[in-house]
């Protein structure tokens, strides 16, 4: 069956790095894309960015552009988010989400959702 | 960027009424549009894609329609499992974005 499975649960200071992966089971991964979406502490799901695993291009939202990388191990069939200088703002719930559409060359909506890493920014 | 709004924030409703949540695009989508279900602690569960499509396993009372700029989405009997939060996302462009929420509670 279709799996994404996160890392753990991260605290960090401002001003650091955090990089979440997100493994993937059951499918193809090469022929499929992979957005990230994170949620703030009583708020809404807010779109990160996406990669093509297929093609290799990346999106990403105007808000992180410059702070956030999508990679892919393909060999692993990981997925990766990389978010920079961190702010307390940035505590949120961030997932990953597999796109509906095969070989799409543009972020798709999501039939399968990592569970979920909580990433905490604190001094 | 799009940005989709959605309607109203908050609705509450009764086991069995028929609810409809709006949601608009500040410009044309086409029908790049889907539906997600999020209960609390839990990611987001897709509903409805392409604006109308039920995704597999949806329950039929649920249904998206529309088009361009406005699209709804009605669930025709509502059970006490439909009592959650419920997001609009545009997709197919260079980004993905979601409508801010709304929370469907019960009266």
């Amino acid at each position: 069956q279709v799996q994404l499975v996160q890392s753990g649960a991260e605290v960090k200071e401002p001003g650091a790095s955090v990089k979440v992966s997100c493994k993937a089971s059951g499918f193809s991964f090469n022929s499929y894309g992979i957005s990230w979406v994170r949620q703030a502490p009583g708020q809404g799901v807010e779109w990160m960015g996406w990669i093509s695993v297929y093609y290799g291009n990346t999106n990403y939202a105007q808000n992180f552009q410059g702070r956030v990388t999508l990679t892919t191990d393909t060999s692993t069939s990981t997925a990766y988010m990389e978010l920079r200088s961190l702010r307390s703002d940035d505590t949120a719930v961030y997932y990953c989400a597999r796109d509906v559409a095969l070989y799409s060359a543009r972020p798709s909506c999501h039939d399968f959702w990592g569970q979920g890493t909580l990433v905490t920014v604190s001094s | 960027d799009i940005q989709m709004t959605q309607s109203p924030s908050t609705l509450s409703a009764f086991v069995g009424d028929r609810v409809t949540i709006t949601c608009r695009a500040s410009q044309s989508i086409s029908s790049w549009l889907a539906w997600y279900q999020q209960r609390p602690g839990k990611a987001p569960k897709l509903l409805i894609y392409k604006a109308s499509i039920l995704e597999s396993g949806v329950p039929s009372r649920f249904s998206g329609s529309g088009s361009g700029t406005e699209f709804t989405l009605t669930i025709s009997s509502l059970q006490p499992d439909d009592f959650a939060t419920y997001y609009c996302q545009h997709y197919n462009s260079d980004s993905g974005t979601f409508g801010q929420g709304t929370k469907l509670e019960i009266k």
